[in-house]
């Protein structure tokens, strides 16, 4: 079963910051948080990790709180092609298991 | 960069009978993976390497065998495919742990 806890959809105006949450309450001292999409049937795509400090990429950002237990993605502004399904996934990377979720729909 | 690439992408299985999902990956990552999506649901890992010449069980690997041909290929293998074994499935490669995975494009198995 998947560790996570995200809710099951999202709502955001195409332009604006998208945050998605993320609780992982029972991740241990040497598990990462990782994010990744699924746009439609396509494979997932790798988003961005991090252990204990914020992280940004071209992507997205990262924002972890400091006792670990829950995160945020942030999508600075989101597009309409930034529509899919996204998966938060505590563990190492040998064995990601993907829970259900949330579905962010970009609306225009 | 081809990244990962998948083969086939559609099938349809009689139940009974075998086939095998080929995985090859042109980025030298060291750790490759095999899921399975069922609809509306996540990703479940089947089976892994973590480096060339060593496989581990994940998830759900009941049905299933897989070879870890060379760094660049590992592929999956159905002996003798079930209906529950209808799936989208999707093989992965990571440069290692601690590193994201690149996913490809999925095989879509039916099996009637």
């Amino acid at each position: 079963d998947a560790k996570t806890t995200q809710p099951p959809s999202m709502d955001c105006a195409e332009g604006r910051a998208a945050n998605l949450p993320c609780n992982h309450s029972t991740i241990s001292g040497n598990e990462y948080v990782y994010w990744y999409r699924q746009i439609h049937s396509q494979g997932p795509q790798y988003i961005i990790h991090g252990l204990k400090n914020n992280e940004t990429n071209e992507m997205a950002s990262l924002i972890i709180t400091e006792d670990r237990k829950s995160s945020t993605l942030i999508l600075p502004h989101a597009t309409l092609r930034d529509t899919a399904v996204y998966y938060c996934i505590e563990g190492s990377a040998r064995q990601l298991t993907f829970g259900s979720g949330t579905q962010l729909t970009v609306l225009p | 960069n081809a990244g990962v690439t998948q083969t086939p992408k559609f099938q349809v299985l009689k139940t009974g009978q075998s086939m095998t999902l080929q995985c090859a990956q042109d980025m030298n990552h060291n750790s490759m993976y095999w899921y399975r999506q069922d609809p509306g649901m996540g990703l479940r890992l089947i089976y892994y390497s973590a480096s060339e010449g060593t496989t581990d069980k994940g998830e759900v690997p009941n049905g299933y065998n897989v070879s870890r041909l060379n760094k660049r290929e590992f592929s999956l293998r159905l002996e003798s495919a079930a209906p529950s074994q209808t799936s989208v499935y999707f093989c992965a490669s990571s440069r290692g742990l601690d590193y994201g995975y690149t996913f490809g494009s999925g095989t879509r198995l039916t099996v009637v």
